[in-house]
């Protein structure tokens, strides 16, 4: 069965400290895609990655970057120089990648990242 | 481009009544997915439809829950009994390619 586990439920930090966001994955599919999700307090999940499974690249994008490890199913994220905006729910999901399927995706408990000035 | 749009954004009901959401999707997006997001847990898929057919509802509690798209634009999710269990953030989302999803900004029901 699929599955996606972060472990903090909640990350507490100041601002300008870098903070990684956990999260290990579980599926018996070959191919298949790795999302971030943000959701601030207005409760709109607004999309932050999607990586697939033969893509182990890590990304950065600003402030943000991925370390994606298929040996140890983990794809966590981590924000350098935090700020009071990131905080927020952060989800990792997994989604099957059938052709002609967009696949289930599923989420894990979220962790919510409180960025203190 | 505009986003998905859901109504109500609130709705605070008592239990055994009925309630109804309404989605729009993203202009094109041919999939529409319905989610439940329980107080501090992940989002869980209810339903997903391909234009108008139903391609996977096999957490939709079917008892109480039903939902529609019609068109295969537009949907609707109604609860109907509600019981107290169903308050949570009911999201809805759309897609055009494999995997990415646009949610929209989700109805808040209260079930008292």
């Amino acid at each position: 069965a699929q599955k996606v586990t972060q472990a903090q439920t909640e990350i507490s930090v100041v601002e300008k400290e870098d903070v990684t966001l956990d999260c290990v994955y579980e599926t018996r599919d070959t191919t298949y895609y790795l999302f971030w999700y943000k959701q601030p307090p207005s409760g709109e999940l607004v999309f932050l990655i999607r990586r697939n499974s033969f893509d182990e690249q890590n990304e950065i994008s600003g402030r943000y970057s991925w370390n994606f490890q298929k040996s140890t199913s983990s794809f966590n994220f981590t924000i350098t120089a935090s700020q009071v905006v990131d905080s927020a729910v952060y989800f990792c999901a997994l989604s099957e990648a059938r052709t002609g399927n967009t696949g289930k995706l599923i989420f894990g408990q979220g962790t919510t990242l409180q960025v203190k000035p | 481009e505009a986003g998905v749009a859901q109504s109500p954004r609130y709705k605070i009901i008592e239990k055994r009544q009925s309630v109804a959401f309404w989605c729009n999707p993203i202009s094109g997006h041919a999939t529409l997915y319905w989610y439940q997001q329980i107080l501090g847990q992940g989002p869980k898929l209810l339903i997903q439809f391909q234009n108008n057919g139903v391609v996977d509802d096999s957490q939709l509690p079917k008892d109480r829950f039903s939902a529609e798209r019609l068109k295969g634009v537009d949907s609707t999710l109604k609860i109907q009994p509600a019981k107290l269990e169903d308050s949570a953030v009911y999201l809805c989302a759309s897609s055009l390619t494999v995997g990415l999803r646009f949610f929209g900004p989700g109805t808040r029901l209260t079930v008292l």
